[in-house]
């Protein structure tokens, strides 16, 4: 298994532009989340999606927008960059437990996309 | 959404123990305890969750509160590749099971 992939790895762009950050897992996770993380900080959630169809917002949601048409993919779009987004991403998926239940399981992260906005 | 109290930092000298602590005063009864690791440039890593009981793996063990307002993270004998960020997180019954991630910890070890 690859486990949780991002790509890019690293993006710069301009002010203005939009991009969408790509993560895909093999481990048929149903659960998946976007986290940025900025510079001396920790984590905070963007978006998380608890099944195909299915998306809610996390702490910071405003700038971003999501989808997950399938188990696999959750990509995540910035439609107007701006350079309060420079940051790294992070993305990260777990399984449901034997009970349906996700909170007994433990996250897999990618290795994060590095974004800068100019 | 529930919160969890760590100390900023915590240094250790190489090859002793390390206890981690971690206060979760508003846990509710279904919340499970998660602790990551984050090394430098790198994505977390996951170390170890419980809910009630003790728990050992092969990476740490945790030690868990008879009331479970508190936690433990404890590595046996800390290396130099344990000097990382440390998060303590409760994974929540009734939020979709999103996790929350706090400031953390910042482990040093020294040689």
């Amino acid at each position: 298994n690859a486990g949780v992939t991002q790509t890019p790895k690293f993006q710069v762009l301009k002010t203005g532009q939009s991009m969408t950050l790509q993560c895909a897992q093999d481990m048929n996770h149903e659960y998946m989340s976007w986290y940025r993380q900025d510079p001396g900080m920790g984590l905070r959630l963007i978006h998380y999606s608890v099944g195909a169809g299915i998306t809610d917002q996390g702490e910071v949601p405003n700038g971003y927008n999501v989808s997950r048409s399938t188990t696999e993919d959750f990509p995540l779009r910035l439609l107007s960059a701006a350079p309060s987004q420079t940051s790294v991403y992070f993305c990260a998926s777990s399984y449901k437990d034997r009970g349906r239940r996700f909170f007994n399981s433990p996250l897999h992260f990618g290795n994060g996309t590095r974004l800068t906005v100019t | 959404d529930a919160k969890t109290t760590q100390p900023n930092s915590m240094e250790s000298n190489e090859e002793e123990p390390v206890h981690l602590p971690c206060n979760h005063s508003t846990i509710s009864g279904t919340d499970y305890i998660h602790w990551y690791r984050q090394l430098p440039s790198q994505g977390p890593e996951y170390v170890i969750h419980g809910l009630t009981s003790n728990v050992n793996n092969r990476m740490a063990s945790l030690a868990i509160a008879e009331d479970r307002k508190s936690s433990t993270l404890i590595l046996h004998r800390a290396t130099l590749r344990d000097a990382a960020v440390y998060y303590c997180i409760l994974r929540v019954y009734n939020q979709g099971g999103k996790l929350i991630f706090g400031q953390g910890t910042e482990l040093s070890v020294k040689p």
